[in-house]
């Protein structure tokens, strides 16, 4: 069982569509990080989030940690084909860094 | 350009023939690390390193050797590789715990063992 769930596991959209993927646990994070991977790169570092409730924009990124640092999200606004990647999420729990298993999103043209 | 460059990116063995994956980074970086990637399994750590000669062990260590006599190199050593060893290898640093700092990732290295 893996600490951190994310789903959808897949996403395929059109482009110019909205989505939201999301990043569950039943333990508390002191804080989350969100990571893109491009197929044949490794992950790059996109946000970290600390606070509860924490909102970060990044572009047409916006994501979003739980009031309980329990959950998080990250909604893309007008998807484009360059967001096209495995979207993972991270959070810290005691000194460890523990990964979800990702989601995988495919943007359409 | 700060990166973490790993080698090779692709490589075919067979079983039980020694095989070393090169890692070095050009950050300054204390902390480097070494991810196996596996469908539905996510970033399973395999070692890790704090700094020069301090290394540990991750969540699935079995069958895998480090060093870190360098700050900037870590290499991961397979002594006898085996086919469950198969799977995408990611190589990551950071400036200090990357609970607080993130990563930086290598490429990635696609190893076959068969």
């Amino acid at each position: 069982t893996q600490l951190l769930e994310q789903s959808p596991q897949f996403l395929s959209i059109q482009e110019g569509e909205n989505l939201t993927v999301y990043c569950n646990s039943s333990s508390v994070f002191s804080s989350l990080q969100w990571y893109r991977q491009e197929p044949g790169e490794g992950p790059v570092l996109l946000v970290t989030v600390v606070t509860g409730g924490e909102v970060k924009k990044l572009k047409r990124l916006t994501f979003q940690f739980g009031d309980a640092r329990k959950d998080s999200s990250l909604h893309i606004t007008a998807a484009q084909p360059g967001d096209t990647g495995l979207y993972l999420c991270a959070g810290k729990y005691g000194n460890k860094l523990v990964f979800g298993a990702g989601t995988i999103l495919r943007v359409k043209s | 350009e700060a990166q973490v460059t790993q080698n090779p990116r692709y490589l075919i063995t067979v079983t039980g023939k020694k095989l070393t994956v090169t890692c070095s980074q050009n950050m300054n970086h204390e902390y480097m690390s070494w991810y196996r990637q596996d469908p539905g399994l996510g970033l399973r750590q395999i070692y890790y390193s704090m700094n020069v000669e301090v290394t540990d062990k991750g969540d699935v260590p079995e069958g895998y050797k480090v060093s870190r006599k360098e700050k900037r190199n870590f290499p991961l050593i397979l002594e006898s590789p085996s086919p469950n060893q198969t799977s995408l290898y990611f190589c990551a640093s950071s400036l200090r715990q990357p609970t607080n700092y993130g990563y930086t990732f290598g490429s990635g290295t696609r190893l076959t063992v068969v």
